[in-house]
């Protein structure tokens, strides 16, 4: 059972387009990743948020972790085709020893 | 330098026979992460060792999986009598130190298909 809940599952966009993905969880978590995986590999971190509130810009996505620590966001500008691949937020909580993924968003960026 | 790698990378098994899954983390890495992923599906956590030590199988989903460290390096999951919902995608990760909210770093992982 997967306690973090992404959307939208899929979305197909064309270059240059902006795009939020959303990370949702009645849970509360001591941290949250968010994961690019493409086709065959494993997923790659691209950041870590601590702090309720926090925003991280990494170039051209920008994430952004819920005042309540329950939720997340995924802000990317200007989409390119490299952008293309399934993303993932992952929770850590405090008293867990293992990161909890969410459902994931699968995005493709065409010409 | 080297990155976790797993071997096999693809692995078909006949329903009700034993395999054997292995990760190669990275040099020195304390931790060590289990995980299944069905297809278009995030993974799902199954097992961790600190070292040597098993210290959370809680996600492991019967008996028929058993996951090893015996040294502290080389990890070895294994699935014993495998049914056809066994088949995912099984990715290991490794990870420095021991606190969790540092960064994992991910194999490919291997794709088991039973039929």
């Amino acid at each position: 059972t997967q306690l973090l809940e992404q959307s939208p599952q899929f979305l197909s966009i064309q270059e240059g387009e902006n795009l939020t993905v959303y990370c949702n969880s009645s849970s509360v978590f001591s941290s949250l990743q968010w994961y690019r995986q493409e086709p065959g590999e494993g997923p790659v971190l691209l950041v870590t948020v601590v702090t309720g509130g926090e925003v991280k810009k990494l170039k051209r996505l920008t994430f952004q972790f819920g005042d309540a620590r329950k939720d997340s966001s995924l802000h990317i500008t200007a989409a390119q085709p490299g952008d293309t691949g399934l993303y993932l937020c992952a929770g850590l909580t405090g008293t867990a020893s293992k990161l909890t993924f969410g459902t994931g968003t699968r995005l493709q960026v065409t010409l | 330098g080297a990155g976790v790698s797993q071997s096999p990378r693809y692995k078909v098994a006949k329903r009700g026979q034993d395999v054997a899954l292995r990760c190669d983390p990275i040099s020195g890495h304390v931790s060590l992460f289990w995980y299944q992923q069905a297809l278009g599906q995030g993974p799902e956590f199954l097992t961790y060792f600190q070292n040597e030590a098993q210290l959370d199988k809680s996600g492991l989903p019967s008996d028929r999986f058993f996951a090893e460290r015996p040294e502290g390096s080389v990890s070895t999951l294994k699935i014993q009598r495998t049914q056809q919902e066994d088949s995912a995608v099984y990715l290991c990760a490794s990870s420095l130190v021991r606190e969790l909210r540092y960064e994992q770093y991910f194999g490919p992982g291997t794709r088991l298909t039973v039929t």
